[in-house]
């Protein structure tokens, strides 16, 4: 039971325009969501996160947006830069008993920025 | 400050085999959390550590186990392994949970 989903395995995008990557989850007691870079060999580098209080949170070119009555989330990418070609994880975590949090990853889409 | 460290980064191992994987978290942070990366099975969740006290369990057999120490530090352990657990097993630190940031990982080839 896949409880976080990444739809679109790949996205390529020119240098200079919006990346848009997608996640949808079914488990409506998730109430944090995080999105991660990853480069092969490499750990994930967190990049944004939003609480379920929000609807939306900046830093700098990366805009998270999310709509909880459709249990989706968007990272924006802009403008895309070639340094961003590397796969990128949603994540989505609800507090479980003793305060512990896990994360639940979707899949990954492989962003490909062309210059 | 320094990141999240694992030890070793690459490791070979033979079927019926045990592995230790050791993760050093970010000063300060007390909670680690241990994750195994497949191609078939994506990311998944292990277990995470607090204080010293496992706190939450994936659904991994009993022959994962973990423990954390009181300086924070993190060892994971893989018993009786078998060709499946060959994965790359990343560690992620955070203040109070939810693992926010990642080590490099170790991959683990079992053969």
């Amino acid at each position: 039971d896949q409880q976080v989903k990444q739809n679109s395995p790949s996205l390529s995008v020119q240098e200079g325009r919006i990346s848009i990557l997608n996640c949808d989850y079914t488990n409506s007691m998730f109430d944090y969501f995080l999105w991660y870079k990853k480069y092969p060999a490499e750990g994930p580098t967190f990049l944004i996160s939003i609480s379920s209080i929000k609807d939306k949170n900046e830093d700098g070119r990366f805009t998270v947006f999310l709509n909880k009555s459709a249990k989706h989330l968007s990272l924006h990418i802009v403008p895309s830069q070639p340094g961003d070609s590397a796969v990128y994880f949603c994540a989505a975590s609800r507090l479980s008993s003793g305060s512990a949090r896990q994360l639940t990853f979707g899949s990954g889409t492989q962003l490909t920025v062309l210059p | 400050k320094a990141g999240v460290t694992q030890t070793p980064r690459y490791l070979i191992k033979t079927r019926g085999q045990q592995v230790t994987l050791s993760c050093s978290p970010i000063s300060g942070h007390r909670s680690v959390s241990w994750y195994q990366q497949t191609p078939g099975q994506g990311l998944q969740f292990l277990f995470e550590y607090f204080s010293e006290t496992q706190r939450n369990k994936g659904n991994f057999p009993g022959r994962f186990s973990g423990r954390q120490f009181s300086n924070s530090r993190s060892e994971m352990n893989v018993s009786t392994l078998e060709l499946g657990d060959s994965a790359l097993y990343l560690c992620a630190s955070s203040l109070g949970g939810g693992a926010k940031y990642f080590g490099p990982g170790t991959r683990l080839t079992v053969t």
